[in-house]
């Protein structure tokens, strides 16, 4: 009974450095999103996918790219890391029914 | 594209009703609401789909006005463990999904 699965969960990086966060989910879902979580701004939409093989960007995409290459996988990643990245970020999915969303526990990055 | 919430935040002793707004400048299809205990990650709470739909579970419930693109949810007989930040997530017939900033709740006792 997993959920949505999301590693790392902690990661510090140097300004420049690239990384991937993995998120994964065992619920059969078509839909899934990444999010960053900032103080007092809530949880921003970088990236989703409707599919296997399909992106989308969302309102904050700069900087970063996803990639969903299988149903259950949804990737995101940083290619040259700056400080504003530093952020918890969140992995959500949801079927096509417009249920509520399932979250991961959330990675916890800081650029320095 | 953000919905804004209010208030911000708010302060109640246990057992004191507690109101928290969500409002849109886009047509909505859909309003959620979800509860996120700090380090956690948001656990969803309820969705309303239709204009004026209104559900509830124990004693938490929210309705949803289409029309003012608006949506309430309601704490009543707050207790310990409603404290958290409150937030809620609007939808469109697209895709997208957008999040409020939140509503940061503490129960006393």
């Amino acid at each position: 009974n997993a959920g949505v699965t999301q590693t790392p969960k902690f990661r510090v990086l140097k300004t420049g450095q690239s990384m991937t966060l993995l998120c994964a989910q065992d619920m059969n879902h078509e839909y899934m999103y990444w999010y960053r979580q900032d103080p007092g701004m809530g949880l921003r939409l970088i990236h989703y996918s409707v599919g296997e093989g399909t992106t989308a960007k969302g309102e904050v995409p700069d900087g970063y790219n996803v990639s969903r290459l299988k149903k259950q996988n949804f990737l995101l990643g940083l290619e040259s890391a700056a400080p504003s990245q530093t952020s918890v970020y969140f992995c959500a999915s949801r079927d096509l029914r417009d249920r509520g969303y399932t979250f991961g526990s959330g990675t916890r990055l800081t650029v320095v | 594209q953000q919905p804004v919430q209010s208030p911000q935040a708010v302060i109640l002793r246990e057992g004191e009703d507690a109101v928290i707004n969500c409002s849109s400048s886009k047509a909505l299809y859909s309003v959620h609401w979800y509860r996120q205990k700090h380090g956690e990650a948001p656990v969803f709470l309820m969705i309303l789909l239709k204009g004026g739909e209104q559900k509830g579970h124990d004693k938490i419930s929210a309705s949803f006005n289409e029309k003012k693109q608006q949506s309430s949810l309601y704490l009543t007989a707050s207790q310990l463990s409603y404290s958290g930040t409150y937030f809620c997530g609007t939808g469109n017939t697209g895709n997208q999904f957008y999040f409020g900033t939140g509503t940061s709740l503490t129960v006393i006792p």
